[in-house]
């Protein structure tokens, strides 16, 4: 089955610096890859996805590349701020599959130092 | 807009209870699914409804019961948990468009406590 690796667990940054999350998975059928922003006592919030016939996403602050050669997507948020503070997990799906199931990664617990 | 209600917020419960969960969208999708988080972990997947059938069971214990009485609600029936089942329970939601299964939207969640 899929697997999905994140790294790092946990990453701090000054606010105004960039930040980089980088996530492989295993299963190449897999073709989708959301990326979810969990605040405290919150549920997880969509941020930006990418599907495979794509290489690049940006949305303002945030981008997410593709790398389906080698497996592994990032997600890169410029100009922090504090309010960017958060847990972020990456997941892969086969979106066109028998099972909709999205698999996560265990997450990194971003903190944007004023 | 993509909402996903969920009630109650919090809830506590003896090991002796029966309880439920609710979800509730109406963004016309017709995929929804029951997630557990535990502390500083990802969603785990428990249950996935598609056309109102249930699709996925990730072999989770009889104490849990799904139910999907139309396409916008769903339910999570709770009786004689664990104190490990304590928990965030969240439900999401998506479309399924041609046989895809498209984004997944959450809702807030319910924060469990089994005492």
């Amino acid at each position: 089955g899929e697997n999905v690796e994140q790294h790092p667990s946990t990453l701090s940054v000054q606010e105004g610096d960039s930040a980089v999350i980088k996530c492989t998975y295993s299963d190449s059928a897999s073709n989708y890859f959301p990326w979810y922003k969990q605040e405290l006592g919150k549920g997880p919030q969509l941020i930006i996805d990418i599907r495979s016939n794509v290489g690049e996403k940006k949305d303002q602050r945030i981008a997410v590349t593709l790398n389906k050669t080698a497996k592994h997507f990032s997600l890169h948020i410029t100009e922090t701020q504090p309010e960017d503070s958060a847990v972020y997990f990456c997941a892969a799906q086969n979106y066109g599959g028998s099972q909709g199931n999205l698999i996560f990664g265990k997450g990194t617990k971003l903190s944007v130092k004023p | 807009d993509t909402e996903v209600t969920q009630t109650p917020k919090h809830l506590v419960m003896g090991m002796t209870n029966k309880k439920s969960l609710k979800c509730e969208q109406h963004m016309g999708h017709r995929a929804m699914y029951w997630y557990k988080q535990k502390a500083k972990k990802p969603p785990e997947l428990m249950f996935v409804y598609s056309y109102e059938k249930l699709s996925i069971n990730e072999s989770v214990p009889s104490r849990f019961s799904p139910e999907c009485p139309n396409s916008s609600l769903l339910n999570l029936h709770l009786h004689a948990l664990q104190p490990e089942d304590s928990a965030l329970y969240l439900c999401a939601s998506s479309q399924r468009t041609g046989g895809r299964w498209e984004t997944q939207y959450f809702g807030p969640g319910t924060r469990l406590l089994v005492l």
